[in-house]
């Protein structure tokens, strides 16, 4: 079945670590995006793609970084520089033409300790 | 992207039809409105969307305003399971794609 895989669902990382984030889609969908989740807040958009090689910042890529070498693949990498990463981290995909929606993987859990 | 309102909480007997409103005042021409739903700790969930005309799916119906300033879902037999955080979305008319998602409405069904 097509879907979109997030891993791990659990990460605990140390502060002062980096850390990546796996998406990874086999949709064929040609966009995808990360977004961030506060307990009891919407979703905040961090980056998103909509082609191979092509990434755009969203509303709060402070401390975040990407790359899409892949059609199918959009890790994140949560930088020491990010001040407050715990947080519930949200992958999607979306074939990208107007009028389309998003399919969302099940989400990653940063914990910082 | 359109900003929307929704109520922040509603609950519903299960059995009955509920019905979740959204405001989209600003939404423009080209913009679709969606449906989303998060149970807690997982990702949304696709529900419905539309443009113009009212749309029905196996999950939901949305009903949608002759202005286009307000839409409703309605989920006709709500479940226990329908339980979650219900998120309305003005956007996606452009190749962008980008979608906005505020707090949502939290609905809880009751036995």
């Amino acid at each position: 079945d097509g879907g979109i895989t997030q891993s791990p669902k659990y990460l605990f990382r140390k502060e002062g670590q980096n850390v990546t984030l796996s998406c990874e889609q086999n949709l064929n969908h040609d966009a995808m995006y990360w977004y961030r989740q506060d307990p009891g807040q919407g979703l905040r958009l961090i980056y998103y793609s909509q082609i191979v090689n092509d990434f755009q910042k969203g509303d709060i890529a402070e401390g975040y970084s990407v790359s899409r070498e892949k059609k199918e693949s959009f890790p994140l990498t949560v930088t020491s520089a990010q001040k407050n990463p715990t947080a519930f981290y949200l992958c999607a995909s979306s074939i990208g033409r107007e009028g389309d929606g998003y399919t969302f993987g099940s989400g990653t859990r940063l914990t910082v300790v | 992207d359109a900003k929307t309102t929704q109520p922040p909480s509603m609950d519903c007997a299960e059995g009955r039809a509920a019905n979740l409103p959204c405001n989209h005042s600003t939404i423009s021409g080209n913009e679709y409105v969606y449906w989303y739903r998060q149970i807690h700790s997982q990702g949304p969930q696709y529900i419905i969307h539309g443009l113009k005309n009212n749309e029905t799916n196996e999950m939901a119906s949305l009903i949608i305003t002759e202005d286009r300033k307000s839409s409703t879902l309605i989920l006709p037999h709500a479940t226990l399971r329908d339980t979650a955080v219900y998120y309305c979305i003005a956007g996606g008319g452009s190749t962008l794609g980008r979608l906005y998602f505020g707090r949502g409405t939290q609905l809880t069904v009751w036995p």
